[in-house]
């Protein structure tokens, strides 16, 4: 049992350069989020999708944009990515069958340059 | 703007001593406020939670205090052990949707 996969890993981009992250979740788990996690700052939420078909806005979607593009699957994109964007981005799933419990992937580091 | 307020930022505790993380929160409306551990290179994992009705969960050496009336709770661990060292995020249930605090990175001296 997988959990949350998100990709990729590890990317560099260069100011500017666009990028999207993928998330899938095997948990068939109704509602997904994702979430930025800076020093100092915490776990902030970005977007979230409460069901499939859609989507709101968190603490800070600024230069984001989201797609949940079936119930497993919720991709997050940088349109033209810049150095405040760099962070650690977490894609995370729950379900009300799981007690609000939200379960999350392992991370994506991402650094813009 | 919801907010989650944890207190300290960082905590150094001797092995076999009591480590304590404070959180406080704003809106009454929020009804689930878990305790999530997150480990070097790893996501974070729900590690305990409580609900409004319940002024204090324990499981194990992990004891979460909630007083309503204060809008406060806290995460108390017994026994700390160098394998607790981790950071430590209180957060709160709005609908759908968990609000964070800033986080506690905890460091148990052997």
């Amino acid at each position: 049992n997988a959990g949350v996969t998100q990709t990729p890993k590890f990317q560099v981009l260069k100011t500017g350069q666009s990028m999207t992250l993928q998330c899938a979740q095997d948990m068939n788990h109704n509602s997904m989020y994702w979430y930025r996690q800076d020093p100092g700052m915490g776990l902030r939420l970005i977007y979230y999708s409460a069901s499939e078909g859609t989507t709101d806005k968190g603490e800070v979607p600024n230069g984001y944009n989201v797609s949940r593009l079936n119930k497993r699957e919720f991709s997050l994109r940088l349109e033209s990515a810049a150095p405040s964007q760099t962070s650690v981005y977490f894609c995370a799933s729950s379900d009300r069958n799981s007690g609000n419990t939200i379960y999350f992937g392992e991370g994506s580091w991402l650094t813009v340059v | 703007q919801q907010q989650v307020k944890q207190s300290p930022q960082s905590l150094i505790v001797q092995k076999g001593g009591i480590s304590i993380i404070n959180c406080a929160y704003e809106n009454t409306a929020f009804d689930y406020f878990p305790w999530y551990q997150q480990f070097p290179g790893k996501g974070p994992a729900l590690l305990i939670a409580i609900r409004p009705d319940v002024s204090e969960k324990k499981e194990g050496r992990f004891t979460i205090s909630f007083n309503k009336s204060a809008k406060q709770f806290s995460l108390h661990i017994m026994d700390s052990q160098p394998g607790d060292s981790a950071t430590y995020f209180c957060a709160a249930h709005p609908t759908n949707k968990l609000i964070f605090g800033t986080g506690t990175l905890l460091a148990v001296q052997p």
